[in-house]
């Protein structure tokens, strides 16, 4: 198993620019997220789903979506990118059944928008 | 909505003494607590987990505990070595492996 894979790796964007990070699991978990970090405020979540098709908003999801068209995929759009959009974003993934708590963490993804 | 706190930002500790990191929560529906370690470069990695119905859980050189009347959690290293090194974050949640709220993280360095 690859586990949880993103790409890319780091991303420089200006000011205005749109991309699109890519998530992808090959666990069959049902619940993905997408957090971001930034010195001294450890993760804050942005987007998770609990299952093909439906997603819901975290604690900081203004300027980004999130669509999970399958169980695997569950990519983080940046509609217009944002200076204070520069961080370290992690996709994670679990699975959604009493008695399995862990989220296993993707590589991540540096991105600076200038 | 839920605030986990975390105490201290960062620790130094000579290498075979103990480690201490110490979390509180404020919603008192959270009731699963794992701790993650996080390496310079790379992704958090669960080290060690408890839920609400259980004091106390012990995984060879580290354990943690969790008060729930006082709302806290704590992270303790025994027989520190140099690879224990690393950003440690405590998280709280209401559904086991969902929607975590991480605490700011503690800066651990263990001196030889």
């Amino acid at each position: 198993n690859a586990g949880v894979t993103q790409t890319p790796k780091f991303q420089v964007l200006k000011t205005g620019q749109s991309m699109t990070l890519q998530c992808a699991q090959d666990m069959n978990h049902e619940y993905m997220s997408w957090y971001r970090q930034d010195p001294g405020m450890g993760l804050r979540l942005i987007h998770y789903s609990v299952g093909a098709g439906i997603t819901d908003q975290g604690e900081v999801p203004n300027g980004y979506n999130v669509s999970r068209s399958t169980t695997e995929d569950f990519p983080l759009r940046l509609l217009s990118a944002a200076p204070s959009q520069t961080s370290v974003y992690f996709c994670a993934s679990s699975y959604v059944l009493a008695g399995e708590g862990e989220q296993y963490f993707g590589p991540g993804t540096r991105l600076t928008v200038t | 909505g839920e605030n986990v706190e975390q105490h201290p930002s960062t620790l130094s500790v000579q290498e075979g003494d103990s480690a201490v990191i110490k979390c509180t929560y404020s919603d008192s529906a959270s009731n699963y607590f794992p701790w993650y370690k996080q390496e310079l470069g790379k992704r958090p990695q669960l080290i060690i987990d408890i839920r609400s119905n259980v004091g106390e859980k012990k995984d060879q050189r580290i354990a943690v505990t969790l008060n729930k009347t006082a709302k806290h959690f704590s992270l303790h290293i025994t027989e520190t070595q140099p690879e224990d090194s690393a950003v440690y974050f405590c998280a709280a949640s209401k559904i086991y492996g969902q929607n975590f709220v991480f605490g700011p993280g503690t800066r651990l360095s263990v001196l030889p």
